[in-house]
């Protein structure tokens, strides 16, 4: 199994920002993937996780309404396009499969993370 | 939303010894809860699902036992690799929600 993030990036407050998680090992289509962001020196967060098919989609109260999380299962690819960032969105972010095709819940592999900085 | 709770936040231990961690749901999440280790600089990795099943690969050295709202994590026989925050988390339901870590220090 292996989960690779696109390259995060600068930002500026209220910009837009797109990141990609190509993934490979594993049947793509069949389980369930995630976001997860860890602001420098701070805890893990969960952001948002995405059914098998997409038709599933979950996100944390901090990021719903700006962030919406996506997946391409022809191309292996999960996506989570950040909309109106904010100071508090920097962050390394993950991410994560789970262990089944609606939600577990459960991350058992995560991706390297890519660092997110949302400044002015 | 459920909040989680680990103690302590630190800890100091030798080479050797065995350390236990413990974690609190603010509410009942039944077994629907795992734990991971990060080392410095790397993803989380996960240890323990379903409150006390080990992942593959993962050495038996870690254990998780409790149920309900109080959980624990076990760790024998330190080595130098296990010094690392630990972080417990939920699967009960969105918003998935995990612990603030504990960071396990060579004394």
């Amino acid at each position: 199994v292996q989960l690779v993030e696109s390259e995060g990036g600068l930002e500026q407050p209220g910009g837009s920002l797109r990141l990609s998680c190509a993934a490979s090992g594993f049947s793509f289509n069949t389980y369930a993937m995630s976001w997860v962001r860890q602001a420098p020196g701070k805890g893990v967060e969960w952001v948002s996780s995405i059914s098998d098919t997409g038709d599933g989609t979950y996100y944390a109260d901090s990021v719903k309404g700006r962030f919406t999380i996506s997946r391409d299962n022809s191309k292996n690819t999960l996506f989570l396009q950040m909309n109106s960032l904010r100071v508090e969105d920097t962050a390394i972010y993950y991410c994560a499969k789970e262990t089944n095709h609606y939600g577990s819940g459960i991350f058992d592999y995560w991706g390297q993370g890519v660092l997110v900085t949302v400044s002015s | 939303d459920i909040q989680m709770t680990q103690s302590p936040s630190s800890l100091s231990a030798s080479i050797g010894d065995r350390v236990t961690i413990t974690c609190r749901a603010s509410q009942n999440i039944f077994s629907f809860l795992n734990w991971y280790q990060q080392r410095s600089g790397k993803a989380p990795k996960l240890l323990i699902y379903a409150a006390s099943n080990l992942q593959s690969g993962v050495p038996s050295k870690f254990s998780g036992s409790g149920s309900g709202t109080d959980f624990t994590l076990t760790i024998s026989s330190l080595q130098p690799e296990d010094f690392a925050t630990y972080y417990c988390q939920q699967s009960l339901t969105t918003p998935y929600s995990f612990g603030q870590g504990t960071k396990l220090e060579i004394k």
